[in-house]
């Protein structure tokens, strides 16, 4: 089993509908979670950051934390098409400086 | 500001020819990271480095190399290219925060490595 697992996709919606992207992950020593956006023949760019569980808003989006279940969410409201693109999850532990895991990345595309 | 800039952009060799990519970063951070981006694989850490001189092996290292003599570049080695190391690398960088990575990386543009 992967560390992070995450449906590739693609998943397709309507301009204007509601998004609901998903990563779960085995490794209990996560403590930060991380959605990266990565545009076509771009560099991923880091969207939200949340630490342990809980909720976090941005704007039209929101990234949902739950450890227990270790399952984290990325909620996009009133979709655009300017957000299609792939999102990765991320995460890490509590220490160190290495790299961050990520997710294989769900390529979202919304229909105007 | 360029951010993370990486050179070449796109490079085609040979099997066993060797090659350097290049990250430079003008934002003054100490960590420096090496990704490689395949279909179905996601991003995978190569070598990264908490700072100048330093380096350290992450996730998939074999068949490359790296330094990091000046802050501001970390450079990523293939000194024997394969056909299975076809792929898109990214550099990124980030701040330091006690001694661990904040968790934004900031990622350039990639190259795009083709081995045949």
């Amino acid at each position: 089993q992967k560390e992070v697992e995450q449906d590739p996709g693609p998943l397709s919606v309507p301009e204007g509908a509601i998004v609901s992207l998903n990563c779960t992950y085995s490794n209990s020593a996560f403590q930060y979670f991380m959605w990266y956006r990565q545009y076509s023949r771009k560099g991923p760019e880091l969207l939200m950051y949340t630490y342990s569980s809980g909720n976090k808003e941005d704007g039209r989006f929101t990234a949902q934390v739950d450890k227990s279940s270790k399952y984290i969410s990325l909620f996009i409201r009133d979709s655009q098409p300017s957000d299609s693109a792939t999102y990765l999850c991320a995460m890490r532990g509590g220490g160190g400086a290495d790299g961050l895991t990520f997710g294989k990345g769900t390529h979202l595309i919304i229909q105007p | 500001n360029a951010g993370v800039t990486q050179t070449p952009k796109f490079r085609v060799l040979k099997t066993g020819q060797s090659m350097t990519l290049l990250c430079a970063q003008d934002m003054n951070h100490e960590y420096m990271y090496w990704y490689r981006q395949d279909p179905g694989m996601g991003l995978r850490l190569i070598h990264y480095s908490v700072g100048e001189g330093t380096t350290a092996k992450g996730e998939v290292p074999d068949g490359y190399n790296v330094s990091r003599l000046k802050k501001q570049n970390f450079l990523l080695g293939l000194e024997s290219a394969a056909p299975s190391q076809t792929s898109v690398y990214f550099c990124a960088s980030s701040y330091s925060h006690r001694g661990r990575n904040t968790g934004e990386l900031f990622f350039g543009e990639g190259s795009r490595l083709t081995v045949l």
